[in-house]
């Protein structure tokens, strides 16, 4: 049961452009999303995160979105960095006082330099 | 910058054989996590523990898996009688703040992984 899922596997992007890595969720009680980062060999890191009170949250490059009637959130980075190329992993909270994260697949950005 | 540790990075181990992944939490963290990833699935939730006891498991988590934190520091996971699939990539995870509150942005600190090799 794909509660979390991210469609695309993969996706490349020139440098300085716009990566937009998207998300879909079915679980209506869902309501903390998160975005991690993995590179090979490492655990993922935690990237950015968004409430379901709030439709954006921006820190730096980074931006997060939410549209919760189409439980759809994205991830843009902007400009992208050949240090963005990662894979990344959107993840949601059930509610608070839930410990459980859910991830999606995730998707490996590479950044064409 | 503090991190997690995880031991061994890479574990072989025959079909039936205990298994133990051990890892190092960031010392003032109080909240610990195993996640695990299947090559090419997602990061899937196994345990958390807090307060020396579990605090939530997942359907995962059967009799076969056992987690402790013998000594203040280390936090094991024991896998009793490994099957094939369990092999899989071993995330340890700590944060200071329960995942689930106000208080915790979700940032969990994980380790690099320990890969588990099922033959």
């Amino acid at each position: 049961d794909q509660q979390v899922k991210q469609n695309s596997p993969s996706l490349s992007v020139q440098e300085g452009r716009i990566s937009i890595l998207n998300c879909d969720y079915t679980n209506s009680m869902f309501d903390y999303f998160l975005w991690y980062k993995k590179y090979p060999a490492e655990g993922p890191t935690f990237l950015i995160s968004i409430s379901s009170i709030k439709d954006k949250n921006e820190d730096g490059r980074f931006t997060v979105f939410l549209n919760k009637s189409a439980k759809h959130l994205s991830l843009h980075i902007v400009p992208s960095q050949p240090g963005d190329s990662a894979v990344y992993f959107c993840a949601a909270l059930s509610n608070f006082g839930n410990e459980k994260l859910t991830f999606g697949t995730g998707t490996r950005l590479t950044i064409i330099p | 910058e503090p991190e997690v540790t995880q031991t061994p990075s890479h574990q072989v181990t025959q079909m039936g054989q205990e298994v133990i992944l051990r890892c190092v939490p960031i010392s003032n963290h109080l909240y610990f996590y195993w996640y695990r990833q299947i090559l090419g699935q997602k990061v899937e939730f196994l345990v958390s523990f807090y307060n020396n006891e579990i605090s939530e498991k997942s359907e995962i988590f059967d009799d076969q898996f056992s987690v402790e934190r013998p000594d203040g520091s280390n936090f094991t996971l024991k896998i009793r009688s490994t099957k094939l699939e369990d092999s899989a990539m071993y995330f340890c995870a700590s944060s200071e703040a329960s995942v689930g509150t106000l208080l915790n942005t979700g940032e969990l600190f994980f380790g690099e992984g320990s890969r588990l090799t099922v033959l």
